[in-house]
């Protein structure tokens, strides 16, 4: 089963920082989610990697499977940035199958103005 | 984009009592949805995978007599929790695969249940 690490569990930056979260996985995975749950509970879907870089918005996210590694960049961090952000893997054998996903614990952060 | 809608959003259901939660994909078909459970200040995990005329498949520890689940069409899954205890409190949540993009997975809000 696949292990997955973030970190750091809690951040707390001041508006305009820029902001990185790592997440590192113990086992081959088809796909990396990065997720983003809000005080209410509801998940937004931000980037699913299988390599390289993504870039939306104020949001990069960077993968590199050699090294199991993942990152999620913010630039110039707003307070609406504040949200729980989430790793979660998709198995190395996900081609068309069926499999759920494994979540990290999640990086709790806070943009104060 | 992809939209999946979870109902109800929020429940408080006395002990004894079962409970069900929807959860639709609005605008595409998902041949493969997956239940999530979020005990506070935890990560989601996985409950089961729900396969469109099919049985569901429950993750080790989950008890699939307390927790039916029934994907009887492509744009529905419900999840009864029965004979609810305080204990099953929690946040689900629903991802649903897109049968046409197999390796997009797309969650509802969840829904939170509590149990008294």
């Amino acid at each position: 089963k696949n292990e997955v690490e973030q970190s750091p569990q809690n951040l707390t930056a001041q508006e305009g920082e820029f902001i990185t979260i790592n997440c590192s996985y113990s086992v081959g995975i088809s796909a990396l989610h990065w997720l983003q749950q809000h005080p209410g509970g509801g998940i937004v879907s931000l980037f699913m990697l299988s390599s390289g870089k993504k870039k939306h918005g104020r949001l990069i996210a960077t993968i590199n499977i050699q090294e199991k590694h993942s990152s999620l960049h913010i630039t110039a961090s707003h307070p609406r940035d504040s949200a729980v952000y989430i790793c979660a893997v998709s198995p190395d054998d996900s081609g068309g199958g069926a499999d759920g996903l494994t979540f990290g614990k999640g990086t709790h952060l806070i943009i104060q103005p | 984009g992809a939209v999946v809608s979870q109902h109800p959003s929020r429940v408080i259901c006395k002990s004894g009592t079962s409970v069900k939660i929807e959860c639709r994909s609005l605008d595409f078909q998902a041949t493969t949805m997956f239940w999530y459970r979020q005990f506070p200040k935890q990560s989601l995990m996985l409950m089961a995978t729900s396969n469109e005329g099919s049985k569901a498949t429950y993750e080790q520890g989950v008890e699939k007599d307390k927790f039916l689940i029934n994907h009887a069409s492509l744009t529905l899954s419900t999840l009864t929790v029965t004979s609810a205890h305080p204990e099953d409190s929690s946040f689900y949540i629903c991802s649903a695969r897109d049968l046409q993009r197999w390796w997009e997975q797309y969650f509802g809000p969840g829904t939170r249940l509590t149990v008294t």
